[in-house]
């Protein structure tokens, strides 16, 4: 079983859509939970950041955790072109190694 | 805050010379900073992480005489790629870490990158 799974899309949705991304992990020492959002040719910056299970909202993001079932999710309110970009899940241990362990990138497109 | 510039944003070379990519952290002090390298609708892959004041610690499978990583202050990690062949070109990311607001979490802030294209 692969470490961290995420869809690679691509998806593409029309403007004003409600996204959904998710990822599944199976290191049941991750405790803390990001999303980076990376447009072509850019490196990627981060977007959300959590470390308990529930939801967080920043703006039309809000981050998901379900830590018993080990899912994550991003969810992306009122669509925009500009959302158009790949979407990275990232882990990170607690007290363990500082390296981060991201998923494959889910790339979204939003039509005008 | 937080901010890491990567310099040059992209650099085309002939096979046989060799390529210096500089990562600096603008705003803090970074003692740990991680070198990426991405393929075309790839992840991310961690290359090696680059501790100030010490060597590197590269990943299984990635030449250390090959990609030589010197961090030789806290907001400076350069990335040398030696003898570049055409196999070499690809998207090289720098990130450096800052703590989260939690205790214990380590929050990367990623450069832009650098496109590397080998002739």
């Amino acid at each position: 079983q692969k470490e961290v799974e995420q869809d690679p899309g691509p998806l593409s949705v029309p403007e004003g859509a409600i996204v959904s991304l998710n990822c599944t992990y199976s290191n049941s020492a991750f405790q803390y939970f990001m999303w980076y959002r990376q447009y072509s040719r850019k490196g990627p910056e981060l977007l959300m950041y959590t470390y308990s299970s529930g939801n967080k909202e920043d703006g039309r993001f809000t981050a998901q955790v379900d830590k018993s079932s080990k899912y994550i999710s991003l969810f992306i309110r009122d669509s925009q072109p500009s959302d158009s970009a790949t979407y990275l899940c990232a882990f990170h241990p607690q007290g363990g190694s500082e390296k981060l362990v991201f998923g494959k990138g889910t790339k979204l497109t939003v039509n005008p | 805050g937080a901010v890491v510039s990567q310099h040059p944003s992209r650099v085309i070379c002939k096979s046989g010379t060799s390529v210096k990519i500089e990562c600096r952290s603008l705003d803090f002090q970074a003692t740990t900073m991680f070198w990426y390298r991405q393929f075309p609708k790839k992840s991310l892959m961690l290359m090696a992480t680059s501790n100030e004041g010490s060597k590197a610690t590269y990943e299984q499978g990635v030449e250390k005489d090959k990609f030589l990583i010197n961090h030789a202050s806290l907001t400076l990690s350069t990335l040398t790629v030696t003898s570049a062949q055409p196999e070499d070109s690809s998207f090289y990311i720098c990130s450096a870490r800052y703590r989260g607001p939690a205790s214990g979490a380590n929050v990367l802030t990623f450069g832009a990158g650098s496109r590397l294209t080998v002739l």
